[in-house]
């Protein structure tokens, strides 16, 4: 069984440029949920998704967008970087046939903003 | 506004040990609350699931109490071993599939 796979490990950009961060779901999950995690806090909750559409969202602003393919893989959008914006982001996946079941994570795309 | 706090300072203690680490919540009313293990430079792994109708969920040397009235949920790692060290994450489910909320984690170091 393959885990979740996330690309880039590591990206470096400057402020005002735009980024696309991409995971690969586990096997069999339908949904796809992404966080962002500054240094020493917890995960905070950007977006979910669910066959193809978002099916909830965290306090992000529109700058961040995401797309869920068939296959369940998906891309988290960044658009016009701000220095804040440097953080570790987290995909996570999981079958939504009930609510509250585990999520698995892969292990981020360090994003860096100079 | 909704909170939810964990140790925030570093837990040591001895191998062999019964650690534990609390998950307090405040305006906010959880159908689920779930438990991860993060080692540095990785992603969070699942650990546990508790309801808000359980009061206790075990698993191997794992404990999980979720007390709805005090808005308070505890772990507990019995028989601690150094490779029990890591920061573990509370994270709680409510309105559904897509409200979800995670603590700040607590360091756990458990010393041989």
């Amino acid at each position: 069984e393959t885990g979740v796979t996330q690309s880039p490990t590591h990206l470096i950009k400057t402020r005002g440029q735009q980024v696309t961060l991409r995971c690969s779901s586990q096997s069999g999950h339908n949904t796809v949920s992404w966080y962002q995690q500054a240094l020493g806090q917890g995960p905070q909750f950007i977006f979910q998704y669910y066959r193809e559409e978002e099916n909830g969202r965290g306090n992000f602003p529109p700058r961040f967008s995401g797309l869920q393919f068939p296959n369940y893989s998906s891309e988290l959008n960044v658009n016009a970087l701000e220095l804040d914006d440097s953080a570790l982001y987290l995909c996570a996946s999981s079958i939504q046939d009930r609510p509250g079941q585990p999520q698995h994570f892969g292990d981020g795309t360090r994003l860096s903003i100079l | 506004s909704q909170k939810i706090e964990q140790n925030s300072e570093a837990l040591n203690i001895q191998e062999g040990k019964t650690a534990t680490l609390t998950c307090n919540y405040t305006n906010y009313s959880p159908a689920y609350l779930q438990w991860y293990r993060q080692d540095p430079g990785r992603g969070p792994v699942f650990l546990l699931l508790i309801r808000e109708n359980e009061k206790e969920k075990r698993k191997e040397r794992l404990k999980v109490t979720f007390d709805t009235t005090l808005k308070q949920s505890l772990f507990h790692i019995t028989a601690s071993q150094p490779a029990d060290s890591a920061t573990y994450l509370c994270a709680l489910f409510s309105g559904g599939y897509q409200k979800v909320t995670f603590g700040t984690g607590t360091k756990l170091q458990v010393i041989p």
